[in-house]
């Protein structure tokens, strides 16, 4: 599976979008691109995935950009929940998910 | 998504004992894994539970240390055996499940645990 690169930490006002960039220039056809987060002591959280467009759910915005190198989480209004390691993932198959570092995201008042 | 609870939610244990840990999800699904995350590190795959046949191990993990069952389509345990202060991590398990036509794995809360 292709490796990711995140940013160690971010810091977001809350209220205000966050953008979590991963850059992924290795990752091949038919891998997808999986996002993740944990919030301190519990189990990881899905957020959302995608492979070539752009997705949005009730959590989050992934865009993908039209090489696949790269791509970013958004999520559009940030709460003081959304204090998280984020893992940005890139795998074939849901059954082989390998967690890097992550992005620790802290949202401040 | 998926509802998965495990059993113990935490534990302390003494060196040289064994765990089991529980792991049960609300409906019946194929894939099941096991992970461990140790302090301050992120999530290592320990093996995928297989339903009817023994479990498939990753890379540094052995039977002998882990053993896990998979009795049914909704349940599954993993044994820390014989442990030391080194297998003090939090364990979880995960299932596969499809989402946006894609499988996709959710996590349970894990279990904590402590050797002394």
């Amino acid at each position: 599976d292709a490796k990711t690169t995140q940013p160690p930490s971010m810091d977001c006002a809350e209220g205000r979008a966050a953008n979590l960039p991963c850059n992924h220039s290795t990752i091949s056809g038919n891998e997808y691109v999986y996002w993740y987060r944990q919030i301190h002591s519990q189990g990881p959280q899905y957020i959302i995935h995608g492979l070539k467009n752009n997705e949005t759910n009730e959590m989050a915005s992934l865009i993908i950009t039209e090489d696949r190198k790269s791509s970013t989480l958004i999520l559009p209004h940030a709460t003081l929940r959304d204090t998280a390691v984020y893992y940005c993932i890139v795998a074939g198959t849901a059954s082989k998910l390998t967690f890097g570092t992550g992005t620790r995201l802290q949202v401040t008042l | 998504s998926a509802v998965i609870s495990q059993k113990p939610s935490r534990d302390i244990c003494q060196r040289g004992t064994s765990l089991t840990i529980q792991c049960q999800v609300d409906s019946q699904v194929t894939m099941m894994f096991w992970y461990r995350q140790q302090p301050g590190q992120s999530l290592t795959l320990i093996a995928t539970a297989n339903q009817g046949s023994e479990a498939t191990y990753e890379s540094g993990f052995v039977i002998d240390k882990f053993p896990i069952s998979r009795p049914n389509l909704t349940f599954s345990t993993l044994t820390v055996s014989n442990m030391s202060p080194e297998d003090s991590s939090i364990y979880l398990c995960s299932v596969g499940r499809a989402t946006g036509g894609r499988e996709t794995q959710y996590f349970g809360p894990g279990t904590r645990l402590l050797v002394l």
